[in-house]
């Protein structure tokens, strides 16, 4: 596709379920990200996959936040027993050097 | 504790004017600042960047200056038009390739009045 595709756009699960959101990044882009954005707040770094290299997970805030890149390609972020603080606008970018392209960005609303 | 401040959460310009907004960091080990910009419901996009090796980048009506003993840059963006009304986020990074991840700054809400 022309950018990065992001899904589900919105989604809104109960406290405690766990929760998929994938990333499809621009074909060729080698490096992808996720980041997410809480009310009010700047963007948050979770984790980066950089070709075949171990990614830097350094930015998942609990042990319940998983991200995997399949392929070299699409990016699964998942997040079991879903929280209310969880509530935020999750956003993968992907890139080839020095600028990132992001996607729209899933609305994960935790009730 | 924020590495990458931006202070001002809004500012209102009018259209023709200049907009400024302003930039701090912490970490001295930053080399290579950005910008990004936001409409509502769309992923951020990058607008302009600059290395640590020069003190202003210009592209068009957008200037990006560095200061870095104030360890301070400022988007300057003039003529100010309604279309550049939208949420702009400082980035930061160490030697970008060799650590992945940006870190970004809260970001200004700028509204420019026609």
């Amino acid at each position: 596709g022309a950018g990065v595709s992001q899904s589900p756009s919105n989604k809104v699960t109960e406290k405690g379920k766990d929760v998929e959101l994938r990333c499809d990044p621009i074909s060729g882009h080698t490096a992808l990200y996720w980041y997410r954005q809480s009310l009010g707040q700047g963007l948050e770094f979770l984790i980066y996959f950089q070709g075949n290299s171990a990614p830097d997970k350094s930015g998942l805030p609990s042990d319940r936040f998983s991200a995997e890149r399949t392929g070299g390609s699409v990016s699964t972020l998942t997040i079991q027993r879903t929280q209310q603080e969880d509530s935020a606008v999750y956003l993968c970018a992907s890139s080839l050097g020095e600028k990132l392209f992001f996607g729209s960005g899933t609305q994960l609303s935790v009730l | 504790d924020q590495q990458v401040k931006q202070n001002s959460p809004s500012l209102s310009v009018q259209e023709g004017r200049i907009s400024i907004l302003n930039c701090d960091y912490t970490n001295s080990m930053f080399d290579y600042f950005l910008w990004y910009k936001k409409y509502p419901a769309e992923g951020p996009t990058f607008l302009i960047s600059i290395s640590s090796i020069k003190d202003k980048n210009e592209d068009g009506r957008f200037t990006v200056f560095l200061n870095k003993s104030a360890k301070h840059l400022s988007l300057h963006i003039v003529p100010s038009q309604p279309g550049d009304s939208a949420v702009y986020f400082c980035a930061a990074t160490p030697r970008w390739g060799s650590q992945g991840n940006l870190i970004f700054g809260k970001g200004t809400k700028l509204s420019v009045k026609p």
